[in-house]
């Protein structure tokens, strides 16, 4: 199975804060028709997952800019330039390249 | 809207069969592939398996020949079925869309206890 190493476990981030979290694979994520399945999730208490950016660096409808994915093959990684109250939560990379699909252990956000 | 609504019991006892449907609507479950995903308490997620548009399968292999997901297109409802359950198969368990994991629905917590 593909095995996703997301860090940092925990992010302790003030209001306005930037901040970033990496997703690195133990193998390329690149499928053989030419997408690259990296999507990302925020987990909010008591919420099911909410996809915020899919295909790497595509962003969701609706999930404000201040999101943004970037990378390729085995090495990833999502911001937040500017971190708000709502965005605190627990957030997963999950590859769907290979099966089974897999995903990171998750990263926790929290308030400074 | 796209919305998915898990439903099943919330108690199922060790090596019984744990049966949850998951309703669709807003979206045809003959178009995408549709899945059931599990958080065990903590933060770790499973991919258990998918249920295709043509309604081909593929399954986890860490869940080996216990699992089976089936649909019912008439009714717009995918299902997941999982037998000989432990207490390690205690979670809450999601449908979602796939493979963009865009759809989810609010999950169901299955606790296996006798």
């Amino acid at each position: 199975d593909v095995v996703l190493t997301q860090t940092p476990p925990t992010l302790s981030a003030t209001i306005g804060q930037s901040v970033s979290i990496s997703c690195r694979s133990s193998q390329s994520l690149l499928h053989s028709n030419g997408n690259t399945y990296l999507n990302w999730l925020l987990q909010r208490p008591g919420q099911p997952p909410q996809l915020l950016i899919y295909l790497v660096s595509r962003l969701e409808s609706g999930v404000p800019n201040r999101f943004s994915g970037s990378g390729s093959g085995t090495d990833f990684t999502l911001k937040i330039s500017g971190v708000e109250a709502e965005d605190l939560g627990v957030y997963y990379c999950v590859q769907s390249t290979h099966a089974p699909n897999t995903f990171g252990a998750g990263t926790k956000l929290e308030l400074k | 809207e796209v919305q998915l609504q898990e439903s099943g019991p919330g108690l199922v006892k060790p090596s019984q069969s744990l049966s949850l449907t998951c309703s669709v609507t807003g979206y045809s479950i003959t178009s995408n592939y549709w899945g059931w995903i599990r958080k065990f308490p903590g933060n770790k997620m499973e991919w258990m398996g998918y249920i295709s548009y043509s309604g081909s399968t593929s399954y986890n292999p860490s869940l080996k020949s216990r699992i089976s997901i089936t649909r019912d297109t008439s009714k717009n409802q995918f299902f997941l079925q999982l037998n000989s359950v432990t207490t390690e198969d205690t979670a809450t368990y999601y449908c979602a869309g796939l493979p963009y994991f865009d759809y989810w629905g609010q999950g169901v917590m299955v606790t296996v206890s006798s």
